[in-house]
């Protein structure tokens, strides 16, 4: 069954560096998404996205948050200058369709930022 | 405000026993309603999901859940669970190009 693959797995950074996380949504999906789950809390939205633009973002995704198609397979998710609190798991999400298509998730980048 | 609600933030329950792990959601949102298990350090996996027709759905592993619209409830079960069960549990919803997730239910299956 095709999955959708993330990497790398973990990353640790300094604060105030930019890292990037990629993903690889599964290949006929069109729509992708980013949610971060820090640590014992909810997963919560960041932003979503379709025809090579961003079609929903939430308050957390501010400017230091960026993402990019920049291939027909990757999608990616930029933080500029990392902070202590964006230490979380990032899961990149993919479906085929909106409204009442279930997600498919990767199996998250753990990013820790010290 | 669109919303889902899990009441339950822990579950212990003995093997074999049967479980529910309830979601209540805010009658504005879509009738989009879903489950999904997180096992550790995995991703979410869709359980089952709720789009219309049927108000009893049933997933994988077992689970089944019932989209109830007088109580606004979407609550999960199993009659007997396993061992293998215990992760955490989402209930979801979809509302324009998101889904947002319920704060989840840690279901603890012990031996």
């Amino acid at each position: 069954e095709p999955e959708v693959t993330q990497t790398p797995s973990h990353q640790v950074t300094q604060m105030g560096q930019e890292v990037i996380l990629r993903c690889v949504p599964i290949s006929n999906h069109l729509y992708f998404y980013w949610y971060r789950q820090i640590l014992g809390q909810k997963v919560e939205f960041l932003v979503s996205f379709y025809n090579n633009e961003i079609s929903e973002k939430s308050e957390i995704f501010d400017d230091q948050f960026s993402v990019e198609r920049p291939d027909g397979s990757n999608f990616t998710l930029k933080i500029r200058s990392t902070k202590l609190e964006d230490s979380a798991m990032y899961f990149c999400a993919s479906s085929d369709w909106t409204g009442g298509s279930p997600l498919h998730f990767g199996n998250g980048t753990r990013l820790t930022v010290t | 405000a669109q919303s889902v609600t899990q009441l339950d933030s822990q579950v212990p329950v003995f093997e074999e026993a049967p479980v529910e792990l309830r979601c209540n959601y805010s009658s504005s949102v879509s009738v989009y309603l879903f489950w999904y298990v997180q096992y550790p350090n995995q991703g979410l996996q869709l359980l089952l999901k709720y789009l219309s027709g049927s108000t009893l759905v049933k997933g994988i592993n077992g689970f089944e859940a019932e989209f109830n619209k007088s109580q606004t409830s979407f609550h999960l079960r199993k009659p007997s669970v396993h061992i293998s069960d215990t992760a955490e549990y989402f209930c979801a919803y979809t509302g324009g190009f998101k889904t947002i997730f319920g704060a989840g239910t840690r279901l603890f299956v012990k031996a």
